[in-house]
């Protein structure tokens, strides 16, 4: 069955990076694209952008521009969201959600990565 | 960007009776070549990701049961949840995926038994 499994959680500095990964299994990597989307704590969602696996371009939501990298590595099925520059607003919880491949709704998500940011 | 808007935030309704939640979106979901709302929703529960309950504003996921219908149409939509059960309880987002980037999300909307 489908299935994505994130990395665990992260505490950061302010100023510092975190890359998170998000290996994907039971469907072809290179079919769907992968979207990254974050919850603050009480908070809703918010998404961040997506990557193509196949070729992996990119688009990003304009808040996170300049901010954010996603990349993947195809041989182990696996993506990864790299956000630097971190702030205190960016503690959330990071997920990684596979869309469909007719349209850009998810139908798989992984379990989510905790990103703490503290001094 | 295309702003979604819920209404309730938050809804208290009784064991067995319906909740409906409404979403609104600035703009027409509504595509002229497909004739299809790209309009979803979801479900989350505490401590989990979210889970898709239906795409297309009406096609339910499979899996999911047919208590929960997705209506709608445009710039208006709607989640009915009928002969609500305890487990119903949970946050419920839709989203549109029509232009992008960026995808974006209702506010939520949180749903309890009274």
């Amino acid at each position: 069955q489908v299935q994505l499994v994130q990395s665990g959680a992260e505490v950061k500095k302010p100023g510092a990076s975190v890359k998170v990964s998000c290996k994907a299994s039971g469907y072809t990597f290179t079919g769907h694209y992968i979207h990254w989307v974050r919850q603050a704590p009480g908070q809703g969602l918010e998404w961040m952008g997506r990557i193509n696996p196949n070729s992996g371009a990119t688009n990003y939501a304009q808040k996170f521009q300049g901010r954010v990298t996603m990349t993947r590595d195809t041989s182990i099925s696996t993506a990864y969201m790299e956000l630097s520059r971190l702030t205190f607003d960016d503690t959330a919880v990071y997920y990684c959600a596979r869309d469909r491949g007719d349209a850009d709704y998810w139908d798989s998500w992984g379990q989510g990565t905790l990103v703490t940011v503290s001094s | 960007d295309i702003v979604m808007t819920q209404s309730p935030d938050s809804l208290a309704v009784s064991l067995g009776e319906r909740a409906t939640i409404y979403c609104k979106s600035s703009q027409s979901l509504l595509s002229s070549s497909s004739n299809k709302n790209s309009l979803a929703w979801y479900q989350q529960k505490p401590g989990q990701p979210p889970k898709l309950l239906t795409y297309w504003a009406s096609t339910r996921e499979s899996g999911v049961p047919d208590r929960f219908s997705g209506g709608g149409s445009g710039t208006d939509f709607t989640l009915t949840i009928s002969n609500l059960q305890a487990e119903d309880v949970a946050v419920y987002y839709c989203q549109q995926y029509y232009s992008i980037p960026p995808i974006t999300f209702g506010q939520g909307t949180r749903l309890e038994i009274k």
